[in-house]
């Protein structure tokens, strides 16, 4: 089955600084990823995804970047805010109907004021 | 407004007791699912309702007991737990079954078990 990875596990920056999170994958055949914030107290929330028919997608301050050679996804914030401070988790799957999605462990983000 | 509403928010109970955790969708979605969520772990799917049918169960211990009336609404029914099922246990709804449609999360029913 599917295995993801998610670095780091915990990430500290300065407000206005970027972030970075980055996920790898085992199963080649996956081609749907998508990115969670999950606030505390909260669910989590899908802010943005990327199928494996383009590379990068741009969303405001939030991009992601896939390499499928490589097997692995990453989540780009520019100008964090402290309301950026969130866990994040990526996820994969085939994104076929029946699939599932499997789950990285989880970035804690703390942006600095 | 998530437009899954998840209740209750928090639940104690003992180890003897039957409760049940309720969700709620106003999507207009057409399928359930039923997550695990401990610390340091990934998200642990238990169940996946489609059209009220139940579609997967990830080999969950049959202390959990799902139930689904509806399109708009899932139960999970607890008997017997142990202390491990102490978690996060998180609802989310999809336009349909499988990941090529986004899944919207409720914010959860943080259990412990005494």
């Amino acid at each position: 089955g599917e295995n993801v990875e998610q670095h780091p596990s915990t990430l500290s920056v300065q407000e206005g600084d970027s972030a970075v999170i980055k996920c790898t994958y085992s199963d080649s055949a996956s081609n749907y990823f998508p990115w969670y914030k999950q606030e505390l107290g909260k669910g989590p929330q899908l802010i943005i995804d990327i199928r494996s028919n383009v590379g990068e997608k741009k969303d405001q301050r939030i991009a992601v970047t896939l390499n499928k050679t490589a097997k692995h996804f990453s989540l780009h914030i520019t100008e964090t805010q402290p309301e950026d401070s969130a866990v994040y988790f990526c996820a994969a799957s085939r994104g076929g109907s029946g699939d599932k999605l499997t789950f990285g462990t989880g970035t804690r983000l703390a942006v600095r004021p | 407004e998530t437009g899954v509403t998840q209740t209750p928010r928090h639940l104690v109970m003992g180890m003897t007791n039957k409760k049940s955790l309720k969700c709620e969708q106003h999507l207009g979605h057409n399928a359930m699912y039923w997550y695990k969520q401990s610390a340091k772990k990934p998200l642990e799917l238990m169940f996946v309702y489609s059209l009220e049918e139940r579609v997967e169960n990830n080999s969950v211990p049959s202390r959990f007991s799902p139930e689904c009336p509806n399109s708009s609404h899932l139960f999970l029914h607890l008997h017997t737990l142990q202390p491990e099922d102490s978690a996060l246990y998180l609802c989310a709804s999809s336009q349909s079954q499988g990941t090529n449609q986004p899944q919207h999360f409720g914010d959860g029913t943080r259990l412990s078990i005494l």
